[in-house]
């Protein structure tokens, strides 16, 4: 059974248009979620969520962690051609920073 | 720039072959680790080192080795390759902060033919 799964796989939006992207993860020794974006080679950190409710903001990024319901979302506002990506949700179990990821999902943004 | 520097970007290798993939890293963090990324299985946890001296198995460490003798070193070996080792292999670092945000280096592309 997978720890992390994320939804959806890919999807394709235009200029403008608002991405939300899931995650949802197994609650077995689950310490935080992290969110990744990942261009052409490494992923970069965007967020850490360990509280519920707690929305994290950056810029046209924002995420929040729902512990009751086991998810995580990732919105994307006004998207750009440069949020085109791979975004990578995770989990962490302990505090050695080892971490379980999803698969991904591909975001292309059109002109 | 400081960072994660991982050798070689990319490379081709026999099947049967040994392969040394390094990553140095110069902002003297403790922990370090290799994942590899393989299309529709996202990133998988192959070994891990919290400090100098001590190393750990993650979630697919068949097939690999890791070593720490330094603080800044930390190479992963392929002994025999085989072609299911063809992927991308990300080193990455985590903050001594104690956060669990880990940086990541810029990956080598591994092909086993």
């Amino acid at each position: 059974e997978d720890k992390v799964v994320q939804s959806p796989l890919s999807l394709v939006v235009h200029e403008g248009d608002t991405v939300t992207l899931n995650c949802s993860y197994e609650v077995t020794n689950f310490r935080s979620l992290l969110w990744y974006k990942q261009e052409k080679k490494a992923p970069t950190f965007l967020f850490m969520l360990t509280s519920s409710g707690i929305e994290k903001k950056s810029g046209r990024l924002s995420s929040i962690l729902d512990k009751k319901e086991l998810f995580s979302i990732l919105n994307i506002t006004a998207t750009q051609t440069g949020d085109s990506a791979v975004y990578l949700c995770a989990r962490a179990t302990d505090s050695w920073g080892k971490l379980q990821f999803g698969a991904g999902t591909q975001v292309v943004v059109t002109p | 720039i400081a960072g994660i520097t991982q050798a070689p970007t990319s490379q081709i290798l026999a099947a049967g072959r040994r392969m040394t993939l390094r990553c140095t890293q110069d902002m003297r963090h403790n922990a370090m680790y290799w994942y590899r990324q393989d299309l529709g299985l996202g990133l998988r946890l192959i070994h891990y080192s919290n400090t100098a001296g001590t190393t750990g198995k993650g979630e697919v460490p068949d097939g690999y080795s890791v070593s720490r003798a330094n603080t800044d070193d930390f190479p992963l070996t392929l002994a025999s390759a085989v072609p299911s080792q063809t992927s991308v292999y990300f080193c990455a670092t985590r903050s001594d902060s104690g956060a669990n945000v880990l940086t990541f280096g810029a990956g080598s592309r591994l092909t086993v033919l």
